[in-house]
C-alpha cells in the first residue's frame, strides 16, 4: 500500500456520461498530481494541485476538471465521455513545493481504470 | 517545456545478464531531478532510482544503476543480473527543482526477461 488511495478501481460507463474519480493523498503530502495513461502508452500529465490551489495544467481537455478540497483529497471530473477517454487515471502525491522539493518522489496510487463503451 | 525521450519501445534480456535502457531529456533548467519508475503488469508505479542533477556521482540501488551525462542530457538505467521479476514497463521521468515541481514522463520501454 503506497498510502495514496484512489477510488473507484474500475469504472465502466457509456459515451456522453460523466464520472468522478477520487484521490486521497499520502498523509502529510500537500501536492496532488493527475496523470492519464492510455493503453500501452506513457503517462500524460493532466493537472497539479497544491494545498487546494491549482498550480499547473498539462494536456487536460476542457471536458475534464479537477479540484482539491480543504482535507487535501482531490477529485477529477470527466464529462461528455468519449471512447478515447478510456484509460488508466493515476493520482500521485508529494510533499512540498518549489526549491528543494523536486527531490521528493511522487507516490502513486493504484489507478482508476475507466472504460467507456 | 521539458521533454523526455525513450527511444527503445521494447528491450529484451536473458536472465542473469545486464541490460541498459536509454533516456534523453531536453531542458533549459540548471537544477532538476531524474527518476526511473517501473510499472509491472499490476500497473502500480514503483520508484526504481533517483538522481539529483547537481550530483556528478551516478546513483545506485542494488542491481540498478544509472549513467547520468548532464552535458549530453542523457540518463540511462542499467539493470545487472536481470531477474524474471524485472520484466515490466520502465519510465524515465524529469522533475523540475523549481516552481511547481511537475514531473514529466517518457513513453516507456517494455523490458522482457527471458529465462
Amino acid at each position: 500500500d503506497s498510502g495514496v488511495t484512489q477510488t473507484p478501481k474500475h469504472l465502466i460507463t457509456a459515451t456522453g456520461q460523466r464520472v468522478t474519480l477520487r484521490c486521497s493523498p499520502r498523509s502529510g503530502d500537500l501536492s496532488v498530481y493527475w496523470y492519464q495513461q492510455s493503453l500501452d502508452q506513457g503517462l500524460q500529465f493532466l493537472i497539479h494541485y497544491y494545498n487546494g490551489e491549482e498550480r499547473a495544467k498539462g494536456n487536460i481537455l476542457e471536458r475534464f476538471s479537477a479540484q482539491q478540497f480543504p482535507d487535501l483529497h482531490s477529485e477529477l471530473n470527466l464529462s461528455s465521455l468519449e471512447l478515447g477517454d478510456s484509460a488508466l487515471y493515476f493520482c500521485a502525491s508529494s510533499v512540498g513545493l518549489g526549491q528543494g522539493s523536486g527531490a521528493n518522489v511522487l507516490t502513486f496510487g493504484a489507478g482508476s481504470r475507466l472504460t467507456v463503451l | 517545456a521539458q521533454t523526455v525521450t525513450q527511444s527503445q519501445p521494447e528491450m529484451s534480456v536473458q536472465e542473469a545478464e545486464t541490460v541498459t535502457l536509454s533516456c534523453t531529456y531536453d531542458t533549459s533548467e540548471s537544477d532538476y531531478y531524474l527518476f526511473w519508475y517501473k510499472q509491472p503488469p499490476s500497473r502500480q508505479m514503483i520508484l526504481v532510482i533517483r538522481q539529483e542533477a547537481y550530483k556528478q556521482q551516478n546513483a545506485t540501488e542494488n542491481r540498478f544503476s544509472v549513467n547520468f551525462q548532464k552535458a549530453a542530457k542523457s540518463f540511462s538505467l542499467k539493470i545487472s543480473d536481470s531477474q524474471l521479476g524485472d520484466a515490466a514497463m520502465y519510465f524515465c521521468a524529469y522533475r523540475s527543482a523549481f516552481n511547481n515541481n511537475d514531473m514529466r514522463f517518457g513513453a516507456g520501454t517494455r523490458l522482457t526477461v527471458k529465462p
